[in-house]
């Protein structure tokens, strides 16, 4: 069954440095999508990054990347120059392969991340 | 700009009280979501709509129903709420038709039953 694992409940990072965000997943299928989704502590959901199973590049959006190990089956959030309001929980998820017309996200359960000045 | 609407913000309810959240987007989006979020559980998917007309159980749709009465709006009702219930309610719409469009989220719903 498809699985999103996030090894890291809570993270500290001092302020200007980079972070990595773990994120490993587990499919059969061969086509599949990977996001990133940050949650403030005001609650919204805000999407971040997307990198789907055939993309060649590791995506990049400003200052958020992801490190794609296709083998590995980790899909690692970058965070480069960590700023104050980064801190937030961040939720990596994979989009399921397609039942009749829809395809579903399946969740991790987040990590925490605090960003030190 | 609005995207994903959810109304109300905030709710308490007695148990055994009903109540309907409003869910309305204005992207023009297939899919719509109903999410629950409670702490250390992530988000679990209540139910899920693929099309206007079309409904699907997510993963925990029990003590729930909903409606998605056009392409814009899906509800969720409780028809008798219990404590197990209090939670924050999410909403989500996203394009289909190819693998990579994200889920669009409304700012959710503090639902406390008492």
């Amino acid at each position: 069954a498809q699985k999103i694992t996030q090894t890291q409940p809570g993270m500290f990072v001092q302020e200007k440095e980079a972070v990595t965000l773990d994120c490993t997943y587990d499919t059969s299928d061969q086509s599949y999508g990977l996001f990133w989704y940050k949650q403030p502590s005001s609650g919204e959901m805000i999407f971040l990054i997307y990198q789907g199973s055939y993309d060649e590049q590791n995506a990049t959006e400003g200052r958020y990347s992801l490190n794609f190990q296709k083998a590995r089956k980790s899909a690692n959030l970058v965070i480069s120059a960590s700023q104050l309001g980064d801190s937030a929980m961040y939720f990596c998820a994979m989009r399921e392969p397609r039942v009749g017309n829809n395809r579903k996200l399946i969740w991790g359960l987040g990590t925490s991340l605090a960003v030190n000045p | 700009n609005a995207g994903v609407t959810q109304t109300p913000k905030f709710q308490v309810l007695k148990t055994g009280q009903s109540m309907t959240l409003q869910c309305a987007q204005d992207m023009n989006h297939n899919s719509m979501y109903w999410y629950r979020q409670d702490p250390g559980m992530g988000l679990r998917l209540i139910y899920y709509s693929a099309s206007e007309g079309t409904t699907d159980k997510g993963e925990v749709p029990n003590g729930y129903n909903v409606s998605r009465l056009n392409k814009r709006e899906f509800s969720l009702r409780l028809e008798s709420a219990a404590p197990s219930q209090t939670s924050v309610y999410f909403c989500a719409s996203s394009e289909e038709g190819g693998s990579s469009q994200p889920q669009h989220f409304g700012d959710g719903t503090r639902l406390s039953i008492l």
